[in-house]
């Protein structure tokens, strides 16, 4: 099993660019999520799916969006860029257990300039 | 909403010394669990706790759950360089439907071993 994997590992945008950040699972789980990490500030939940066709926001939505029509992936876009954004981006999956253990991917070091 | 704090930020140890950090929710948990992210690395799963006052071991690292399921605490005993990298705690809150899958993560303990 691969896992978790997200594409690209790194990505320069300008302001007001989009892009989608990609995100693929191979352990048949339900519950997907995406984090931003930025210094200090520990790892912020962005957006969540409980299943393919349920999503729902966490912390920190805004400028974001996704979308979950396969079980394996969950694709997580950026409207239009902001520097704001740059940081570092992990997706995560697990059974839908009750909070059960999360596997992280490698992540995506995103720098908008 | 709910919200996890954990200290320290940072802690620098001499190779050998014993490490702690902390973790406290300001609402009850259901459960709590811990990562390892090593520099430039991903979070890895380290364990989960359930039960009220849990204690469990991993070789050199002991974690508690608090009797009243709103703090933890991860401990290193003998720390060595390999333990180098960011403790994160993360809570799940009372069950609430969909919003019972979110884990609310503390901001971390960054460890730094001096050889």
């Amino acid at each position: 099993n691969a896992g978790v994997t997200q594409t690209p590992k790194f990505q320069v945008l300008k302001t007001g660019q989009s892009m989608t950040l990609q995100c693929a699972q191979d352990m048949n789980h339900e519950y997907m999520s995406w984090y931003r990490q930025d210094p200090g500030m520990g790892l912020r939940l962005i957006h969540y799916s409980v299943g393919a066709g349920i999503t729902d926001q966490g912390e920190v939505p805004n400028g974001y969006n996704v979308s979950r029509s396969t079980t394996e992936d969950f694709p997580l876009r950026l409207l239009s860029a902001a520097p704001s954004q740059t940081s570092v981006y992990f997706c995560a999956s697990s059974r839908r257990d009750k909070a059960v253990k999360q596997y992280f991917g490698p992540g995506t070091r995103l720098t908008v300039t | 909403g709910q919200q996890v704090m954990q200290i320290p930020q940072y802690q620098h140890v001499q190779e050998g010394e014993d490490f702690t950090t902390y973790c406290n929710s300001s609402t009850t948990l259901s459960n709590i669990q811990w990562y390892k992210q090593r520099p430039g690395g991903h979070p890895v799963f380290l364990i989960q706790l359930v039960k009220s006052g849990e204690v469990k071991k991993q070789k050199r690292l002991t974690f508690q759950f608090g009797e009243a399921k709103k703090n933890s605490s991860l401990h290193i005993t003998a720390t060595q360089t390999t333990d180098v990298g960011t403790y994160f705690c993360a809570g799940s809150g009372p069950y609430s439907g969909a919003g019972s899958y979110q884990l609310t993560f503390g901001k971390g303990t960054k460890l730094s071993v001096i050889p």
